[in-house]
């Protein structure tokens, strides 16, 4: 059974911390796995990964893949009160029928940004 | 942990048709599901939230009477597209309340 699992559950820093949330995968047909931030409605995109080992950068935010490890972490430096947020990592598959494609969630990090 | 199913997981349809997508949560019960529309580029939108025995609350810019959600009991949420256009092919994905994702829907509109 396909699953993303992500870690911590919940955590809670003072500003200006730099936090790493991971997020590991065990799938079938990996095509890319995305990271998003939900604060109220939508999940906001952050970013996709594709290849191993290339990091993508959007300011104090970072990301990098490790396909070996099968997990993906998210960096977030000097932390603000607005980093505050659910974190989802969820994994594009290709499906083992042409043409069928799946999206997994892991259930998020929690981040708790204290002033 | 908490599973939400969709199904199907693809389906091809012709202009002019109507679409029904369901939502189920299998081991829980969601008073609310949301439905999203993922766009090429990953970012989603929510279109609506789900409410079990009331209406739908549709998001600024969605057509109620063209995504028409139901949601019957606890553990299904329907969203129907009606007279579907090539514009509606997507990728459509349901979540129950908690953070628990469907594994999305294709709809491609011919």
């Amino acid at each position: 059974e396909d699953k993303v699992v992500q870690s911590p559950l919940s955590l809670v820093v003072h500003e200006g911390d730099t936090v790493t949330l991971n997020c590991s995968y065990e799938v079938t047909n990996f095509r890319s796995l995305l990271w998003y931030k939900q604060e109220k409605k939508a999940p906001t995109f952050l970013f996709m990964l594709t290849s191993s080992g290339i990091e993508k950068k959007s300011g104090r935010l970072s990301s990098i893949l490790d396909k070996k490890e099968l997990s993906s972490i998210l960096n977030i430096t000097a932390t603000q009160t607005g980093d505050s947020a659910i974190y989802l990592c969820a994994v594009d598959e290709v499906g083992s029928n042409f043409g069928n494609e799946k999206l997994t969630f892991g259930t998020g990090t929690r981040l708790t940004i204290i002033p | 942990g908490a599973v939400v199913s969709q199904h199907p997981s693809r389906v091809i349809c012709k202009s002019g048709t109507s679409v029904k997508i369901e939502c189920r949560s299998l081991d829980f019960q969601a008073t609310t599901m949301f439905w999203y529309r993922q766009f090429p580029k990953k970012s989603l939108m929510l279109m609506a939230t789900s409410n079990e025995g009331s209406k739908a609350t549709y998001e600024q810019g969605v057509e109620k009477d063209k995504f028409l959600i139901n949601h019957a009991s606890l553990t299904l949420s329907t969203l129907t597209v009606t007279s579907a256009h090539p514009e509606d092919s997507s990728f459509y994905i349901c979540s129950a309340e908690g953070g628990f994702f469907g594994p999305g829907t294709r709809l491609t509109v011919l």
